[in-house]
């Protein structure tokens, strides 16, 4: 299996323009996650969804950000308007259904983001 | 509230063996999860444990007390390529992960 795929893994743009990170999850997986790292923040929770639904999306920071995963193998991440705040590396990552082992968190490469 | 507290930064010496402390307070346990992640990569996995005691696993071994709401990641034979940051989380009662904010390791030689 390829793994988690992410793109781009980089991404250049300016204040106010719209942002969108994509995602392609392990096949088989039920479980997606979208992750921000920032070194003042460490790793945050913006959302997750099971069998292609959003179940928590409290870690979202404003209205601004909007995700949606219209099929089992394929996710994006939306920002709009950006700012530079936004700036961040953004994780996807997806794991199987289960309890305890099964809960291992399969990380993609990430999108670093810089907003000007 | 949920808390995981790790150490930020710790050195050591190539060669030597160090010990990454966790402590957590969280809404039920269902595990816990050592990740390590190298600058500029993605976190990987590391270890799992849900019962009490040691689990080792080759240079490193992770140990856990429910009871004390403790965990260590211990690394033996320090090699450079350790140098990373090493992030636990722990699977509370809903199985959502929390995440501690991480310990930044720098190994000198």
């Amino acid at each position: 299996d390829a793994g988690v795929i992410q793109s781009p893994r980089h991404e250049v743009t300016e204040m106010g323009q719209e942002v969108t990170l994509r995602c392609k999850p392990i096949s088989g997986h039920d479980y997606l996650f979208w992750y921000r790292q920032t070194m003042m923040r460490g790793l945050e929770l913006l959302i997750y969804f099971n069998n292609n639904v959003p179940i928590d999306d409290s870690g979202m920071p404003e209205d601004r950000f909007s995700a949606k995963m219209p099929n089992a193998s394929f996710s994006t991440l939306k920002i709009q308007p950006s700012e530079p705040r936004d700036s961040a590396v953004y994780f996807c990552a997806s794991s199987l259904k289960g309890q305890g082992m099964f809960n291992e968190q399969f990380f993609g490469p990430g999108t670093r983001l810089t907003v000007l | 509230g949920q808390n995981i507290d790790q150490p930020t930064e710790m050195t050591a010496t190539e060669g030597a063996i160090v010990q990454i402390n966790c402590t957590y307070q969280t809404s039920g346990f269902n595990g816990l999860f050592w990740y390590q992640q190298h600058a500029g990569e993605a976190p990987t996995f590391l270890s799992y444990n849900v019962l009490d005691g040691l689990e080792e696993k080759g240079r490193f071994s992770s140990f856990l007390s429910r009871s004390k709401g403790y965990s260590y990641l211990l690394l033996k034979e320090l090699q450079m390529k350790d140098s990373a940051s090493y992030l636990c989380a722990v699977l509370d009662s809903n199985y959502q992960l929390i995440w501690g904010a991480g310990t930044k390791l720098i190994i000198k030689p």
